[in-house]
């Protein structure tokens, strides 16, 4: 158990729908990253989060937006879903404000878009 | 642009020694990383090398050339339960905010 929690662990939904992953990273942790890993890719990364601000973008498309509340957990919203949304989402913690140390990764969430 | 090649798949037999490589080409170089990503759950760590050389810890190694943007894994004493999808991922700068990966490499350990 890496300590990071992500909810739902399974989401169907249709296209032009809306859903919201959850992230609660480990304890202490200041930084949440959003990866998208879909069928056969690599991890894409997707936007990071330190301490309630945005630290850095990645390929994210403008349909998604994230925010990483005071209590320190991160929500990822989809809109106007596509089929080609359908992917693994991880989040992944960590205590410094970067990803060159060893990063903890939660269970992911399995979208899949009808 | 950011480049990170590693083999789709490879089958080795328990007990052997297998090496998984990796080649990277990234706008800027900071170290390499290590996961171990089981079917359906999340990576998990293993390696991180930033120097040139060799670094073991217990039945797993990794190494660095810098010069040549390669990398590998080594796993000794290989358990079915090793079977399992090793993704190599490039810092591409001290004080990173992301890594880049590879599609990862599906190892399936054999009796």
């Amino acid at each position: 158990d890496s300590g990071v929690t992500q909810t739902p662990k399974h989401l169907i939904t249709a296209t032009g729908q809306r859903v919201t992953l959850r992230c609660s990273p480990r304890s202490g942790d200041l930084s949440v990253y959003w990866y998208q890993q879909s069928l056969d890719q690599g991890l894409q990364f997707l936007i990071q989060y330190y301490n309630g601000e945005e630290r850095a973008k990645g390929n994210i498309l403008e349909r998604f937006s994230a925010q990483q509340f005071p209590d320190l957990h991160s929500e990822l919203n989809l809109s106007s879903l596509e089929l080609g949304d359908s992917a693994l989402y991880f989040c992944a913690s960590s205590e410094a404000g970067n990803m060159n140390t060893e990063a903890f990764f939660g269970q992911g969430t399995r979208l899949t878009v009808v | 642009g950011q480049n990170i090649d590693q083999p789709t798949e490879m089958t080795a037999t328990e007990g052997a020694i297998v090496q998984i490589n990796c080649t990277y080409q990234t706008s800027g170089f900071n170290g390499l990383f290590w996961y171990q990503q089981h079917a359906g759950e999340a990576p998990t760590f293993l390696s991180y090398n930033v120097l040139d050389g060799l670094e073991e810890k217990g039945r797993f190694s990794s190494f660095l050339s810098r010069s040549k943007g390669y990398s590998y894994l080594l796993l000794k004493e290989l358990q079915m339960k090793d079977s399992a999808s090793y993704l190599c991922a490039a810092s591409p700068q001290t004080g990173a905010n992301n890594l880049f990966f590879g599609t990862g490499t599906r190892l399936t350990v054999i009796p």
